[in-house]
C-alpha cells in the first residue's frame, strides 16, 4: 500500500531561524495536503498542491511539490513562537481514491 | 457552525469493556473518517465512510467496528477493549457536492482514551 514518510520527526530551532520538513510517498501522488496541529489540539489543514512542480507561499510558509509529484516539502522562514507544533503531509493515490495516507509528521519546537 | 464535534473527550476503560465514540458535523460532508494518533506514527485511517449507509476498512480496523445510520453522524466502536487500543481518536469529514475544491478534510477536537 501507499507509504508517505516525513523528515526529520523532530526539530528544534532557535526563533528566528529557519525550518524545513519533507515529505516522500512510495507512489505517485494526485495531490497531497499540509496540515499542522497545535499541541493538545487537532490537524488543521493549511494547504494543497496539485501540479507537478508547483509552489505556493503563506506568508512565512512556502510548500512545494515534486515534479514527479513523489515528494513535496514545507519551509518556514524564520521561525516564531506561534509556529510551535506538528506538521503532517497527507498524500491522495494517483489514481484520486477518497482516502488521504497522512505522513508520520514532523514536531517542531522553537527556543525562544 | 460547529463543524465536527466529537463525544466524549475523555474515557478510561478496563480491558474487555466496551464503548462507543461519536462524530458529528454540521456541514452536509458526505466523507467521514476516525483516525487513532500515537506518538511517532502520525495519523492512521481506521474506517471510514463515503456516505450514509456505508462504511469502509482503512489502515487499521482490527477491533473496532463502524456505523453510519446518518449523514451527520458516524460512530466508533470499540466491542472490548484492550490497552493497546489506548490512543488520541480523532474524527473526520470532507467533501461538500456543493463546494470546498481542496477536499479538505475538517477534524474534530479528539477523544484521549485509556485502556487499563
Amino acid at each position: 500500500g501507499q507509504q508517505v514518510m516525513q523528515i526529520p520527526q523532530y526539530q528544534h530551532v532557535q526563533e528566528g531561524e529557519d525550518f524545513t520538513t519533507y515529505c516522500n510517498s512510495s507512489t505517485t501522488l494526485s495531490n497531497i495536503q499540509w496540515y499542522k496541529q497545535r499541541p493538545g489540539g487537532h490537524p488543521v489543514f493549511l494547504i494543497q498542491l496539485v501540479k507537478s512542480g508547483e509552489v505556493k507561499k503563506q506568508k512565512r510558509l512556502t510548500f512545494q511539490f515534486g515534479e514527479a509529484k513523489k515528494n513535496s516539502s514545507l519551509h518556514i522562514t524564520a521561525t516564531q513562537t506561534t509556529d510551535v507544533g506538528t506538521y503532517f503531509c497527507a498524500g491522495r493515490g494517483s489514481f484520486g481514491n477518497e482516502k488521504l495516507t497522512f505522513g508520520t509528521g514532523t514536531r517542531l519546537t522553537i527556543i525562544p | 457552525n460547529a463543524g465536527v464535534t466529537q463525544t466524549p473527550k475523555f474515557r478510561v476503560l478496563k480491558t474487555g469493556q466496551s464503548m462507543t465514540l461519536l462524530c458529528a458535523q454540521d456541514m452536509n460532508h458526505e466523507y467521514m473518517y476516525w483516525y487513532r494518533q500515537d506518538p511517532g506514527m502520525g495519523l492512521r485511517l481506521i474506517h471510514y465512510s463515503v456516505g450514509e449507509g456505508t462504511t469502509a476498512k482503512g489502515e487499521v480496523p482490527d477491533g473496532y467496528n463502524v456505523s453510519r445510520l446518518k449523514k451527520q453522524n458516524f460512530l466508533l466502536g470499540l466491542e472490548s477493549a484492550a490497552p493497546s487500543q489506548t490512543s488520541v481518536y480523532f474524527c473526520a469529514s470532507s467533501y461538500s457536492p456543493s463546494g470546498d475544491p481542496t477536499d479538505t478534510q475538517y477534524f474534530g477536537p479528539g477523544t484521549r482514551l485509556t485502556v487499563l
